[in-house]
């Protein structure tokens, strides 16, 4: 079936350093990949996606970036900052259905 | 803006027990869905629905059942609940897809 692997588990960055999650999938019908953001006690949001006629999108400090033919997509966040910590999902969708990866948490440290 | 509420935001249950969870959405979206969230475990789909009237199953369905009568509403049931579905429960909605999924804040729910 359809799966989305997502590494690492934990990150920890220095505030002003740079964040990187990685994320593989199965499915090669998926053609849209979003990221969300998950602070705590709240739902998911939504903080970038990108769809597979890209190879890169950026909105200010995050960007993603997606590579078909390797089934990976990276999110990449530059000039940390403590409201960056949270936990991160990525997420691939073919038709219908949207699977996410186990999800990433990410600490800014002082 | 509402967007998706979900109602109740607790719940304690008794083993055997069943209970509903209901989801309601204000953007007129075709798409909702139902997940559960667990430590280390991510968002895993229960299951979804394309439209008024129609279901399906996802990745974990055993143990729950949903419906769809009205567009706005889906509503996840636990006929008799037990500790394995100890479990943050969040529904989501979108307009179609694939496109932008929109989150509620969950139903914590602790079955003892």
């Amino acid at each position: 079936g359809e799966n989305v692997e997502q590494h690492p588990s934990t990150l920890s960055v220095q505030e002003g350093d740079s964040a990187v999650i990685k994320c593989t999938y199965s499915d090669s019908a998926s053609n849209y990949f979003p990221w969300y953001k998950q602070e705590l006690g709240k739902g998911p949001q939504l903080i970038i996606d990108i769809r597979s006629n890209v190879g890169e999108k950026k909105d200010q400090r995050i960007a993603v970036t997606l590579n078909k033919t390797a089934k990976h997509f990276s999110l990449h966040i530059t000039e940390t900052q403590p409201e960056d910590s949270a936990v991160y999902f990525c997420a691939a969708v073919g038709s219908i259905k949207i699977i996410f990866g186990k999800g990433t948490r990410l600490h800014i440290l002082p | 803006n509402a967007g998706v509420t979900q109602t109740p935001k607790f719940r304690v249950l008794k083993t055997g027990q069943s209970m509903t969870l209901l989801c309601a959405q204000d953007m007129n979206h075709e798409y909702m869905y139902w997940y559960r969230q667990d430590p280390g475990m991510g968002l895993r789909l229960i299951h979804y629905s394309v439209g008024e009237g129609t279901t399906a199953k996802g990745e974990v369905p055993d143990g729950y059942n949903v419906s769809r009568l009205k567009k706005q509403n889906f509503l996840l049931g636990l006929e008799s609940a037990a500790p394995s579905q100890t479990s943050v429960y969040f529904c989501a909605s979108s307009p179609g897809s694939p496109t932008e999924a929109f989150f509620g804040q969950g139903t914590r729910l602790t079955v003892v």
